[in-house]
């Protein structure tokens, strides 16, 4: 399967702990998206990775959030300190922007996301 | 607020019979529209796009329609067929250099009766 993979799946964890997830894209694709979704909600933007950089954090992205992309390659998201407010689906997406093009139409695929439950 | 509106949480359709799926969008600098569709505990697939230069977009049972000047696009499945039973949603995007990040409606629940 080459698609993205999102581990874990799933994730039950008390508030006040620390949990990390972990998505790995397809293999060529230099852009790395996180989202995140709330019941009833579309996916909301999160922060994204051009290869390794981290370019963009959202507002939604507090300081208890921090994402890397070492080597340009997976990605890992954490939430330090987790509160019952952080309770959602954590997407991840991947896509190829070529450089040099100064427009680009962003196809961006998905992985199956990981479900945090903060109990 | 919200850039992105799907304005009908669900929509119930005959098997075999049209599925009509609408959006709205304020933003005038998206000019790259997505359509998604998702399962439960699955992440969402993407299904066809649209960029402002077109005002349709057809891939199979697919159309996607856009009108820009009422900043309105809308989904068009034909014939619908029960395995279409999902949450579908619209986003939109800019497509010059930057984030390019997606900015999505709130989702339309569709079932396909038999």
């Amino acid at each position: 399967d080459t698609g993205v993979s999102q581990d874990p799946r799933h994730k039950i964890t008390k508030r006040g702990q620390n949990v990390t997830f972990r998505c790995d894209p397809i293999s060529e694709h230099n852009r790395l998206y996180w989202y995140r979704q709330t019941l009833g909600q579309g996916p909301e933007f999160l922060t994204y990775f051009q290869n390794e950089a981290q370019l963009e954090k959202s507002r939604l992205l507090s300081d208890r959030f921090s994402a890397e992309r070492p080597k340009g390659s997976f990605s890992t998201l954490e939430i330090q300190r987790t509160e019952q407010g952080d309770s959602a689906m954590y997407l991840c997406a991947s896509s190829l922007v070529l450089a040099g093009y100064r427009r680009s139409y962003n196809e961006q695929f998905f992985g199956p996301g990981t479900r945090l439950t903060v109990l | 607020d919200q850039q992105v509106k799907q304005n009908s949480p669900s929509l119930s359709v005959q098997e075999g019979r049209i599925s009509i799926l609408n959006c709205d969008y304020t933003n005038s600098m998206f000019d790259y529209f997505l359509w998604y569709k998702k399962y439960p505990a699955e992440g969402p697939t993407f299904l066809i796009s649209i960029s402002s230069i077109k005002d349709k977009n057809e891939d199979g049972r697919f159309t996607v329609f856009l009108n820009k000047s009422a900043k309105h696009l809308s989904l068009h499945i034909v014939p619908s067929q029960p395995g279409d039973s999902a949450v579908y949603f619209c986003a939109a995007s800019h497509s010059y250099q930057g984030a390019q990040k997606l900015v999505f409606g709130q989702g339309t629940r569709l079932t396909i009766n038999p």
